[in-house]
């Protein structure tokens, strides 16, 4: 079964507007990726934040981890038009081999 | 400084054809990861290669498929007797070492078999 799950499966706002997707998981992680995916192309990284952190910027995406509740979140800020994508988490589970494992990922429509 | 390079980026099979779909990882990476997403899906990891070494095959069909990064050239994953089933995107994935950083993708590899 996939380690992390993204919830809301989709996602629809009005640019100008913040984004908000959350990323649960099972078992205990070394870190946790965001990556986003255009449609028909590959996946960017976009943060990796590690276990023992709480919380990463960069420039409009905030990344919270809450390690006790096992989940992730990823706000977007101002969101724009160019920001309509798929966003996946990614775990890498604490011991064992370094292998991220993805979710189903929030497809995110941001209407111009 | 190139990124991970896939290629074919599209290819068309009939059912029981062989499909060869090649990664070359970005410059001073030496682990590989591939993956295959279904549409709609997210990725399911399939195995995770060092040179000349499979590291982690868990998420790879025992049938039919097979992975391989050799010492010179790129990564090739190899599906044999293709089947409908296997249309997918097969994303590969590059990193520097293995201690669960980072990992570079590829565009990916679309296959539709016929």
């Amino acid at each position: 079964s996939q380690q992390g799950e993204e919830d809301p499966q989709a996602l629809s706002i009005q640019e100008g507007e913040n984004a908000t997707m959350n990323c649960s998981y099972k078992t205990s992680i070394n870190n946790l990726q965001w990556y986003r995916q255009n449609s028909g192309r590959g996946l960017v990284h976009l943060i990796l934040i590690r276990s023992n952190e709480r919380e990463k910027h960069s420039g409009r995406l905030r990344v919270t981890l809450d390690t006790s509740k096992k989940s992730s979140s990823l706000l977007i800020t101002a969101s724009r038009a160019a920001d309509t994508a798929s966003y996946f988490c990614a775990t890498v589970r604490s011991g064992g081999s370094y292998i991220p494992t993805f979710g189903r990922g929030t497809s995110l429509i941001v209407h111009p | 400084n190139a990124g991970v390079m896939q290629n074919p980026r599209h290819l068309v099979r009939r059912r029981g054809q062989e499909a060869r779909l090649r990664c070359s990882p970005m410059k001073g990476h030496s682990h590989v990861y591939w993956y295959r997403q279904l549409p709609e899906e997210g990725l399911k990891f399939m195995v995770y290669l060092q040179k000349e070494n499979i590291i982690d095959e868990s998420g790879m069909p025992k049938e039919r498929f097979s992975a391989e990064f050799p010492k010179e050239g790129p990564s090739i994953l190899r599906i044999q007797q293709v089947v409908r089933g296997d249309s997918a995107a097969y994303f590969c994935a590059s990193s520097p070492e293995d201690r669960g950083n980072t990992i570079y993708f590829g565009e990916g590899s679309w296959l539709t078999v016929v």
